[in-house]
């Protein structure tokens, strides 16, 4: 069964750090882009960027360039979305999803079931 | 950035009813685009891609048009289980860009 799964949720504080994963499973890791999307509490969903694992190939928003990075390890089908220093305005629920076409970065097919990141004093 | 304007962003319907829900795209697209629907507390689940192809598995109710800059989702007889957050997507040239959301209601 091909699926994505993701870390559990986290609760941190303003200026701490933190990396959330996405594992896939079922289909060829390498050979499909990955991508994150934000959901804050309410809102609707925002593209954050997305990267292929066969090479490292990493795209990002605008709107995200700078404030989080994205990375991969392919050798345990495992992709990541990472802060170095959290902001309130980080609180959300992150979801990762495949393109639904190999090795080209198109509509997302697969979805994790999301993470949820609360950062509070 | 390509921007994507979704409306309307609530529509009110009943059973049965046909329901249309419109995208429009600051730029070209050439028919790279996809409709989602989120229901509360889920992941979105992928119903159209490349504007008008019918994701397998999803019922043949939902049917996606359009090219160019503006898009349409329209549901043909709204049935119980559609009553959730429609969402469009434009993936042009390895970027991504959603619509703000439409709740589709009961009336």
């Amino acid at each position: 069964e091909e699926q994505l799964v993701q870390s559990g949720a986290d609760v941190k504080k303003p200026g701490e750090s933190l990396k959330i994963s996405c594992q896939g499973s079922g289909y060829s890791f390498t050979n499909y882009w990955i991508g994150w999307v934000r959901q804050m509490p309410g809102k609707g969903l925002e593209w954050m960027g997305i990267i292929y694992p066969g090479d490292s190939d990493t795209r990002y928003s605008p709107s995200f360039q700078g404030q989080v990075t994205i990375s991969v390890d392919k050798s345990i089908t495992t992709a990541y979305l990472q802060w170095s220093s959290l902001k309130a305005s980080d609180t959300a629920t992150y979801y990762c999803a495949r393109s639904g076409v190999p090795r080209t970065a198109e509509y997302l097919d697969l979805w994790g079931r999301g993470t949820l990141v609360t950062v509070s004093s | 950035d390509i921007q994507m304007t979704q409306s309307p962003s609530t529509l009110s319907a009943s059973v049965g009813d046909r329901v249309t829900i419109t995208c429009r795209a600051s730029q070209t697209l050439n028919s790279w685009l996809a409709w989602y629907q989120q229901k509360p507390g889920k992941a979105p689940k992928l119903l159209i891609y490349k504007a008008s192809v019918l994701e397998s598995g999803v019922p043949s109710r939902f049917s996606g048009s359009g090219s160019g800059t503006e898009f349409t989702l329209t549901i043909s007889t709204l049935q119980p289980d559609d009553f959730a957050t429609y969402y469009c997507h434009q993936y042009q040239g390895y970027s991504g860009t959603f619509g703000q959301g439409t709740k589709v209601e009961i009336k």
